[in-house]
């Protein structure tokens, strides 16, 4: 299995620019995560869709961030407008319902906004 | 709300040495508790995730315990290598929860 994969790795902007970042969940898994890494307040949960349904989006920000999962393998995270404190590494994850299996994480995506 | 915590926050210790890394929570209705690995630059790779109901899991070098009642979980890790420095967090996952409640982590190095 590839894994969970998020597009892109790295992203530079300028401040006030649209920023979309992309998430592939693992064929099968029907939960998926969107979760913010910063140094000063470690990982976060920003929202959780389980079957292509948001169900706790209470992480999300600020109405600059809208997250969609339009069918069961693809789901994006997009800030509009982006901010420099919107700089951190953004990962997605996804999980099986199915027994108690353990989260699988992408690489990240490193979002600077300058 | 859940707190998880991890100490120390970094620690450096010679090749070939034993060593524990200590993750605490506050809310012991949890239904599993999950170590990972994180590399520089990279996304989180899973090491061992305990059931409620479980004491310890063990994979390799890595042995992972759980205290629910106390609220602690130790991840140790046997003769240690330079190729396992790495970020290591403690995460759980709350009965009444979907998501994972991660503390900040522990930065290992182990130096040659």
């Amino acid at each position: 299995d590839a894994g969970v994969i998020q597009s892109p790795r790295h992203e530079v902007t300028e401040m006030g620019q649209e920023v979309t970042l992309r998430c592939k969940p693992i064929s099968g898994h029907n939960s998926l995560f969107w979760y913010r890494q910063t140094m000063m307040r470690g990982l976060e949960l920003l929202i959780y869709f389980n079957n292509n349904v948001p169900i706790d989006d209470s992480g999300m920000p600020e109405d600059r961030f809208s997250a969609k999962m339009p069918n069961a393998s693809f789901s994006t995270l997009k800030i509009q407008p982006s901010e420099p404190r919107d700089s951190a590494v953004y990962f997605c994850a996804s999980r099986s319902d199915l027994g108690t299996p353990p989260s699988h994480f992408g690489d990240g995506t490193r979002l600077s906004i300058l | 709300k859940q707190e998880v915590t991890q100490i120390p926050a970094a620690l450096s210790v010679p090749e070939g040495e034993n060593l524990v890394l200590n993750c605490s929570f506050t809310d012991s209705a949890i239904y599993n508790l999950q170590w990972f690995r994180q590399d520089p630059g990279k996304g989180l790779t899973s090491l061992l995730l305990i059931q409620s109901s479980q004491r310890e899991q063990t994979s390799g070098r890595l042995n992972a315990s759980l205290d629910k009642s106390s609220g602690r979980s130790t991840l140790y890790i046997a003769a240690s290598q330079p190729g396992d420095s790495a970020t290591y967090l403690c995460a759980v996952l709350e009965d009444s929860g979907y998501a994972l409640n991660f503390g900040k982590g522990t930065s290992l190095l182990v130096t040659p």
